[in-house]
């Protein structure tokens, strides 16, 4: 399976700073078709997992413009830039390239 | 709008089945994979299996031969069958709409089930 390193695994954050996510893979997660895929969600408390990130840099429908995605290969970030109350929560990197799917460990955004 | 619903007993005893619904309502389970994750105690997810708009399905190894995904078209329902159930089993578990464009896009607010005597 392709184990997913997530760091930090707690971001103690102030409103309105950046925020930055790691998502490293143990194997590359370029598909055969030319794509890659690795998603980002963010599970706030009591709530389902949303979709944020999707093919490392894609913004989901409505989520705000403070989201990006960057990486390749086995290597991947996602920054907020401004960090809002709304943003806190837990945020996993999963991989949908190969099977079984697999997550990583999550990062608790929190405030500090 | 694309919505789902998990249902199913919040119990279960060790050694028996836990068997979960969920429920679609907006889009027909007979286009694109619908897949059940689950999250633990504290933050771990995991990835269960899907099955897909055929009725295939792939499973994660590590449920190996415990697990089953079926659904009933008519109804608009899939279904998720885990067996010989230990206490590590217990979790929340969701039902979610995998996108073509590769990511979970839609899930369900996610059944909590916990296994005990």
């Amino acid at each position: 399976d392709v184990v997913m390193t997530q760091t930090p695994l707690s971001l103690p954050i102030s409103l309105g700073d950046q925020a930055s996510f790691s998502c490293r893979s143990s194997q590359s997660l370029l598909h055969s078709n030319g794509n890659t895929y690795l998603a980002w969600y963010l599970q706030k408390s009591g709530l389902s997992p949303q979709i944020l990130i999707y093919r490392i840099s894609n913004r989901f429908s409505g989520v705000p413009d403070r989201f990006s995605g960057s990486g390749s290969g086995t290597d991947f970030t996602l920054k907020i830039s401004r960090v809002e109350p709304e943003d806190l929560g837990v945020y996993y990197c999963l991989q949908h390239t190969h099977l079984p799917n697999t997550f990583g460990a999550g990062t608790k955004l929190e405030l500090k | 709008e694309v919505q789902l619903q998990e249902s199913g007993p919040g119990l279960v005893k060790p050694s028996q089945s836990l068997s979960l619904t969920c429920s679609v309502t907006g889009y027909s389970i007979t286009s694109n994979y619908w897949g059940w994750i689950r999250k633990f105690p504290g933050n771990k997810m995991e990835w269960m299996g899907y099955i897909s708009y055929s009725g295939s399905t792939s499973y994660n190894p590590s449920l190996k031969s415990r697990i089953s995904i079926t659904r009933d078209t008519s109804k608009n329902q899939f279904f998720l069958q885990l067996n010989s159930v230990t206490t590590e089993d217990t979790a929340t578990y969701y039902c979610a709409r995998y996108y073509y464009d590769g990511y979970y896009r839609d899930w369900g607010q996610g059944v909590m089930v916990t296994v005990s005597s």
